[in-house]
């Protein structure tokens, strides 16, 4: 199982907006409804963001939304704020109780 | 409140072998399946495997199947991760997640580093 493909890095300005794209294959992202989004600050653990492609969990600022079409997700920030800097990495289900993570996307607050 | 803390991890010679556990607390442990995730240094997230909810079935990642065996004891609300035949590309830092009803990762624990060095 190959990792989804997210852009490595992405900077805006504060009050900007972003969206990360994570690329996968018809036989993750593709075909179920369950992508999720994690934030990661350096040294902390990763946070839930988004699940189930577009719901936000208690707590998470209304932002941060999702989408998906075909097989690529995408995360939006809007209203980009420093404590957005921080790494993302998207995550599908990908059939047989089976998990595959994308390749993470650095994002600069300027 | 939920509350993952990992422990068990160290410093083990190629080809050795380490126990992870990951104590729960803040939720009915029983009724949710529990995942290993693993970030090696400056790296990205790997699923490495996970549990029923009743540890009657298990999954691994291709890179672990094998070597490593998840198992839980809900009586004491603990996950455990037995790795055999330790590598090199096997240092990381390893979290216990738990899944939630929608099938995600909705809380972490802080991880515990294995580095598996001579």
């Amino acid at each position: 199982q190959s990792a989804l493909t997210q852009p490595a890095s992405m900077s805006g300005s504060p009050g900007q907006s972003i969206t990360i794209s994570c690329t996968g294959t018809s036989s993750d992202v593709g075909s179920y409804n369950l992508v999720s989004w994690f934030q990661q600050h350096p040294g902390k653990a990763p946070k839930l963001m988004i699940y189930e492609g577009s719901k936000r969990p208690s707590g998470v600022s209304n932002r941060f939304s999702g989408s998906k079409s075909g097989n690529t997700a995408s995360l939006t920030i809007s209203g980009l704020q420093a404590e957005d800097e921080a790494d993302y990495y998207c995550c599908s289900y990908a059939g047989s109780s089976r998990d595959v993570f994308g390749t993470g996307t650095k994002v600069t607050v300027l | 409140e939920v509350q993952l803390l990992e422990s068990g991890g160290g410093l083990v010679q190629p080809g050795g072998s380490l126990r992870l556990s990951c104590a729960a607390s803040g939720f009915t442990f029983s009724t949710y399946a529990m995942s290993w995730v693993r970030q090696a240094p400056g790296k990205g997230l790997e699923w490495v495997s996970t549990i029923s909810d009743v540890g009657s079935s298990t999954y691994y990642a291709d890179s672990v199947k094998g070597r490593f065996t998840i198992s839980r004891d809900n009586s004491k609300n603990t996950l455990y991760l037995q790795m055999n035949s330790l590598r090199a590309e096997d240092t990381a830092l390893y979290y216990c997640a738990k899944k939630g009803s929608g099938y995600e990762f909705d809380y972490w624990g802080q991880g515990t580093l294995v580095t598996v060095s001579s």
